[in-house]
């Protein structure tokens, strides 16, 4: 089974909709992820929380919310669908530790079509 | 603006050659760099690391070497085979930070 698994895989919306994307891990690690990418873009970090009372806004935020139900769920809203967050969403999750190590590990993605 | 960059979309290379790919960052605070490769229709996965105390790391035949006055860092793939074939995006980070991305090359090897 996959460590870090991501639903749906694929979906296609409507502008003006509402999408969840959800993601859940079985590392036990403390800190999850969402990106997205685009081609050209390479991978831009939407929000991050590193443990389940920590959220972080990344660097293109703005038309996304998230929630940290459990330590091994994220999820990641689009409260009203736009045609440029069209994209592939990834999910990641890393354990940190104090010798500095965090290795990032990812889910297989959720390819948005936003009509 | 992009903190880390990747200055060739793409690579072609012969099977049995060297592959080199480049990255540049410009934040000086950088202390730990990934390379990630990924393979269609699967998320990245992690390929080898640097801290800045050191200039090489080696695993097999993947080597990441760290320039920190020129704030470039490059992946050596030797000998080079055609499962290679994928995007790599290399990363930085403020260590116990977020990560930030290239914007991938995409390695071709030819058999």
């Amino acid at each position: 089974d996959a460590d870090v698994t991501q639903t749906p895989r694929n979906r296609i919306t409507k502008t003006g909709k509402r999408i969840m994307l959800e993601c859940s891990q079985t590392k036990g690690h403390d800190r999850m992820y969402w990106y997205r990418q685009d081609p050209g873009l390479g991978l831009r970090l939407i929000y991050y929380s590193f443990d389940v009372k920590d959220i972080n806004k990344g660097e293109i935020s703005d038309g996304y919310s998230v929630s940290r139900q459990a330590q091994a769920k994220f999820s990641l809203s689009l409260e009203s669908a736009i045609p440029n967050q069209t994209a592939l969403y990834f999910c990641a999750t890393s354990d940190f530790d104090r010798g500095g190590i965090d290795t990032q590990y990812f889910g297989p993605g959720t390819r948005l079509t936003v009509l | 603006d992009q903190q880390v960059k990747q200055n060739s979309p793409s690579l072609s290379v012969q099977e049995g050659r060297i592959s080199i790919l480049n990255c540049d960052y410009t934040n000086s605070m950088f202390d730990y760099f990934l390379w990630y490769k990924k393979y269609p229709a699967e998320g990245p996965t992690f390929l080898i690391s640097i801290s800045s105390i050191k200039d090489k790391n080696e695993d097999g035949r993947f080597t990441v070497f760290l320039n920190k006055s020129a704030k470039h860092l490059s992946l050596h793939i030797v000998p080079s085979q055609p499962g290679d074939s994928a995007v790599y995006f290399c990363a930085a980070s403020r260590t116990g930070n977020q990560f930030y991305f290239g914007t991938g090359t995409s390695l071709t090897v030819i058999p």
